[in-house]
């Protein structure tokens, strides 16, 4: 069946440095999905991307889409204290099910 | 609009005890999930349906059961609660669009303990 890995597991920063989690999926995927967990939370949607070789920006946060639409990846710069928590990335194949990553835990030193 | 409520929030059973954990949307979307979530650990996927009066298994299925009766609500059933079942309980929902599945909605989730 279809998977979703994700890499890399943890990812510790001092505050300011830049921070990048990548997703990857055994099949082509008909759209990536982004979300963030903050410590105690629920997972909250940051982002849908769709089409091939797409890129999206919101604030210091980047994401972007393979353009074979297996891969996609999340680039924070300058993170900080707020950026605290765990990114998930999920995927799908047209109407199937959501298929998560396991997620990246990032923790930041102030 | 409340979105996804789940309930209990908490909850402590004793092993063998049997409990429903109740899910409702309110968004009239057609996917549902349980999600079981352990500490420091990712989502693992328990059941999910993909429309009323249909359930399927996820990865780690054993020891649950699911329905889905009405549109709105995901019930997920422990018949006989173990410790190793101890996790943080995520339901989402999520609609079609375009043919897509796409933005999955979560509930607070609910933290269970078997003792």
């Amino acid at each position: 069946g279809q998977q979703v890995m994700q890499i890399p597991q943890y990812q510790h920063v001092q505050e300011g440095e830049d921070f990048t989690t990548y997703c990857n999926s055994s099949t082509t995927l008909s759209n990536i999905q982004w979300y963030k967990q903050r410590p105690g939370g629920h997972p909250v949607f940051l982002i849908q991307l769709v089409k091939s070789g797409e890129v999206k920006k919101q604030k210091r946060l980047t994401f972007q889409f393979g353009e074979a639409k297996k891969n996609s990846s999340l680039h924070i710069t300058a993170t900080q204290t707020t950026d605290v928590g765990t990114y998930f990335c999920a995927g799908s194949q047209g109407a199937q099910k959501l298929v998560f990553g396991q997620g990246t835990r990032l923790t930041i030193n102030p | 609009n409340a979105g996804v409520t789940q309930t209990p929030k908490f909850r402590v059973l004793k092993t063998g005890q049997s409990m429903t954990l109740l899910c409702a949307q309110d968004m009239n979307h057609e996917y549902m999930y349980w999600y079981r979530q352990d500490p420091g650990m990712g989502l693992r996927l328990i059941h999910y349906s993909v429309g009323e009066g249909t359930t399927a298994k996820g990865e780690v299925p054993d020891g649950y059961n699911v329905s889905r009766l009405k549109k709105q609500n995901f019930l997920l059933g422990l018949e006989s609660a173990a410790p190793s079942q101890t996790s943080v309980y995520f339901c989402a929902s999520s609609f079609r669009d375009r043919g897509m599945n796409t933005e999955a909605f979560f509930g607070q989730g609910t933290r269970l303990t078997v003792v």
